[in-house]
């Protein structure tokens, strides 16, 4: 079976531009994760969802971050504008459900120069 | 606050040796989730193990052992005869009321 599948794998764009990540979670998987992981830290929780629903955006920049995940199942998660702090690994998880152990993508290495 | 704390930013060891990786949480939920996840060079994060609050009883897969301590707030990660394939980040990871904080993580070095 599939694991979490992210892409692109390395990004690298100029201040101000747009940038949008893709996550196709594993299949039956309800709950989805995107962290952001800063070199030598642990992933941050950006955003949660279950199914369709974002039921934890606590953590989520909202003037620049924005996701979406249509129909429960793939996710979408964009900045726009870029910063210069944006430069991070993004992360997508996904679990069976809340608390369950989660599965991780291989990330993407977001460069903004 | 900190809710994980890995004090041990690195350690470096010799093949074989046995290593263990310290966990400290913080929290006033009785009931909890606590993972442990190794996220190799590659870097995509690997389970390991998780465990809920209200079983405190240690556990052993292969080389890997868990010591799970309420009383101490302390979830520690030990692995027995360390191999250089062991070489890694690990993190520790509590689950309150399903909003995930992971600790900085430790990073081991094992060399042959």
């Amino acid at each position: 079976e599939a694991g979490v599948v992210q892409s692109p794998r390395y990004k690298i764009i100029e201040k101000k531009q747009p940038v949008a990540f893709w996550c196709n979670p594993i299949s039956g998987h309800n709950t989805l994760y995107w962290y952001l992981q800063n070199l030598g830290q642990g992933p941050e929780l950006l955003i949660r969802y279950e199914n369709e629903e974002a039921v934890d955006d606590s953590q989520l920049p909202k003037d620049r971050f924005s996701a979406e995940r249509l129909k429960g199942v793939d996710s979408t998660l964009k900045i726009q504008p870029a910063e210069l702090g944006d430069s991070a690994v993004y992360l997508c998880a996904s679990s069976v459900r809340p608390s369950a152990e989660a599965f991780f993508g291989q990330g993407t290495r977001l460069t903004v120069v | 606050a900190q809710k994980v704390t890995q004090a041990q930013t690195e350690i470096s060891v010799v093949e074989k040796e046995d290593v263990t990786l310290d966990c400290v949480y913080e929290t006033r939920d009785t009931t909890y989730y606590l993972f442990w996840y190794k996220q190799p060079p590659s870097g995509e994060l690997v389970f390991l193990i998780r465990r809920n609050s209200f079983d405190e009883q240690n556990e052993i897969s292969g080389r890997y052992s868990w010591n799970f301590q309420k009383s101490t707030s302390s979830f520690n990660f030990t692995i027995t005869a360390s191999q250089v394939v062991d070489s890694a980040v690990y993190f520790c990871a509590l689950d309150n009321f399903n909003k995930f904080y992971f600790g900085s993580g430790t990073k081991l070095n094992v060399k042959p």
